[in-house]
């Protein structure tokens, strides 16, 4: 089962558009969060949110929580190609997270 | 600061063959993961410790064992490693507080034949 949907699975986009994808779930969870990974590495934190409605900006990237506290979105403007990566949300269980699939984005030059 | 640091970074093992992965952190973080990464499924996890000396079964544990003797330290071990343990394998760790995020290890890239 499969608790956290994320979508889109793959996006291709040019330099200099926006975009959102988005992280779904019929859950409650006590915190989201963001992170990106890149080929062969590790995913990377880039934000926890926890409250309802809370929205957090990091740069061209902005965060929201949902008010239920059961979806959340990324926004980026103006994608640059170094914005390139596998973009996972993670919804916080107790001690433990549980990972979407993820959307893998490529920003084309 | 190293922060997560995974040993080793490749491994080819024949299958009905035993390794180990090691983990290390230097942060004194309280919680440790191990996770797998496969195309399509996502990061699962497979055990987890709240602490030194605990450990705990996560989404996808059999066929692997842990130990979390030291703090610092938190070993993934296969018993008898079968072709479906093909993985990227990822070490993760975070402090105890709530609402912190995790900090992801470079990963251990395994192949079972």
């Amino acid at each position: 089962t499969q608790l956290l949907e994320q979508s889109p699975q793959f996006l291709s986009i040019q330099e200099g558009e926006n975009l959102t994808v988005y992280c779904n779930s019929s859950s409650v969870f006590s915190s989201l969060q963001w992170y990106r990974q890149e080929p062969g590495e590790g995913p990377v934190l880039l934000v926890t949110v926890v409250t309802g409605g809370e929205v957090k900006k990091l740069k061209r990237l902005t965060f929201q929580f949902g008010d239920a506290r059961k979806d959340s979105s990324l926004h980026i403007t103006a994608a640059q190609p170094g914005d390139t990566g596998l973009y996972l949300c993670a919804g916080g269980r107790s001690e433990k997270l549980v990972f979407g699939k993820g959307t893998k984005l490529t920003v084309n030059p | 600061n190293a922060g997560v640091t995974q040993t080793p970074k490749f491994r080819v093992l024949k299958t009905g063959q035993s390794m180990t992965l090691l983990c290390a952190q230097d942060m004194n973080h309280e919680y440790m993961y191990w996770y797998r990464q496969d195309p399509g499924m996502g990061l699962r996890l497979i055990h987890y410790s709240v602490g030194e000396g605990t450990t705990a079964k996560g989404e996808v544990p059999d066929g692997y064992n842990v130990s979390r003797l030291k703090k610092q330290n938190f070993l993934l071990g296969l018993e008898s490693a079968a072709p479906s343990q093909t993985s990227v394998y990822f070490c993760a760790s975070r402090p105890g507080l709530a609402g912190f995020g995790q900090f992801f290890g470079p990963g251990t890239r395994l192949t079972v034949l």
